[in-house]
């Protein structure tokens, strides 16, 4: 059964990075029918997409944040990452990492974790 | 702001039916396939429906899905006191290049 679990620091300093990671376990993260995203919710707020990446490394990006973000995935440890740089206080929300199919929908996600944006 | 339109809010006696609309363009849902998540207070969105009106595994027929030009509609029958949750439609913009949300509908069991 296909699991995601988010994992890095729930506080970070405003203009410094957001580093996050998802391990992917249940399954290989090297196929070629599906893509390996972000998306964030800030509390009681709705959802919003950051980016997705394929196996290979191909990457897209929401296009406000694509100047701050890099999603990249290592397939020798069935992970992807999420690093969004510069970061403020519009930037603290639950993070989840989903995996999502050609059609975009995405089918698993992680449970979330919630990073706080804070000096 | 999202590009997708949704209801705040629906509600409706148990074992009822409740509806909710998702209105966008042409960029997104008109030539885009739709799905719909299900968010429980306090966990991760689930996917309820893909690709406009199929249903993952596991997911009871009392969900249903549909699409109509711009617009996709959630449906759920038997309303259950456990569907209280917020409700979000979603696709890929061809405009924006972005997978956009809803706005997120909230479901009250009366």
């Amino acid at each position: 059964q296909l699991q995601l679990q988010e994992s890095g620091p729930g506080l970070v300093k405003p203009s410094e990075t957001l580093s996050l990671t998802c391990t992917v376990s249940g399954d290989s993260i090297s196929t070629n029918n599906y893509f390996w995203g972000w998306v964030r919710q800030p509390p009681g707020k709705g959802l919003e997409w950051i980016g997705s990446a394929d196996y290979s490394g191909n990457t897209w990006y929401k296009p406000s944040l694509k100047s701050r973000v890099t999603i990249s995935v290592d397939t020798s440890k069935n992970q992807f990452s999420l690093k969004l740089s510069s970061v403020t206080a519009a930037d603290t929300a639950f993070y989840y990492c989903a995996r999502h199919a050609i059609s975009g929908s995405h089918d698993c996600w992680g449970q979330g974790t919630l990073v706080t944006v804070s000096s | 702001q999202s590009v997708l339109t949704q209801p705040p809010s629906v509600s409706a006696a148990p074992g009822q039916k409740v509806t909710m609309s998702c209105s966008g363009s042409s960029s997104n849902i008109e030539n885009n396939y739709a799905s719909w998540y299900r968010q429980l207070p306090g966990t991760a969105p689930k996917l309820l429906i893909y690709e406009n009106n199929k249903r993952p595994s596991g997911i009871p027929d009392r969900f249903s899905g549909s699409k109509s030009g711009t617009s996709a509609t959630l449906g759920i029958t038997g309303l259950q006191t456990g569907d209280e949750a917020d409700y979000y439609c979603a696709t890929w913009d061809s405009s924006l290049s972005a997978h956009v949300f809803g706005t997120g509908t909230k479901v009250t069991v009366l």
